[in-house]
């Protein structure tokens, strides 16, 4: 069973502070691991990929993959209220000839002001 | 940017009618998705395709089919909608890649209401 698992929070941090997003996943021989961003209502918005063990900044964005322990996560420093949101955690899992893409379902992050 | 779109926002319908929801890309992605998403589930694959008249059942194909008859195009359709299929409907698009970098990009979403 290929899974990918979050805490649904909701997390809830204060404005200006480091939101840290968590991800686990079952399959060590997945390769490619995606953040998404998803506001109420809306669709799925891509914010970090990631392939190699260790960090990927991108602004406020840092992503952390660890594939030995399975782990991704996601750091937004500097959290504002428009972060609020739903983030969501994808991996790919190899399937036959494809690589197949499991989400999680979801961290709710709340940033207060 | 790539572009994804779908044929409705919002979609109400009767218990037992066909319905069609239509994706439409513009970047030339081989690949196709269609997912449907509900709150504590996540999003779920429901039939993806990685050419033209090519697709592949996913993890809940159950009263769904699709078609994709053109490549920037690919459709689902509900035979005969049920109250159980009222969610989100999702579709994604991505290039296919030796490399496998798997991004998918997605669509506005089609929020289906079955009465």
């Amino acid at each position: 069973q290929k899974e990918v698992e979050q805490n649904s929070g909701p997390l809830s941090v204060p404005e200006g502070a480091i939101a840290s997003l968590n991800c686990t996943y079952s399959d060590r021989g997945s390769q490619s691991f995606f953040w998404y961003r998803q506001y109420s209502g809306k669709s799925p918005e891509l914010i970090m990929s990631i392939y190699s063990n260790g960090d990927k900044e991108d602004g406020r964005f840092t992503a952390q993959l660890n594939k030995a322990s399975q782990y991704v996560s996601l750091l937004i420093r500097d959290s504002q209220p428009s972060d609020s949101a739903t983030y969501l955690c994808a991996v790919t899992f190899p399937s036959g000839g494809y690589n197949k893409l499991i989400f999680g379902a979801g961290t709710r992050l709340a940033v207060h002001p | 940017d790539v572009k994804v779109t779908q044929s409705s926002r919002y979609l109400v319908k009767r218990t037992g009618e066909k319905v069609f929801l239509e994706c439409v890309q513009d970047m030339d992605h081989e690949n196709m998705f269609w997912y449907r998403q509900d709150p504590g589930l996540g999003l779920r694959l429901i039939y993806f395709s990685y050419d033209v008249k090519m697709k592949e059942k996913g993890d809940i194909p159950e009263g769904y089919s699709v078609s994709r008859e053109k490549k920037e195009r690919f459709s689902l359709i509900l035979e005969s909608a049920s109250t159980n299929q009222t969610s989100m409907y999702l579709c994604a698009s991505s290039f296919f890649s030796e490399t496998s970098t798997d991004t998918q990009y997605f669509g506005p979403g089609t929020r289906l209401t079955v009465l």
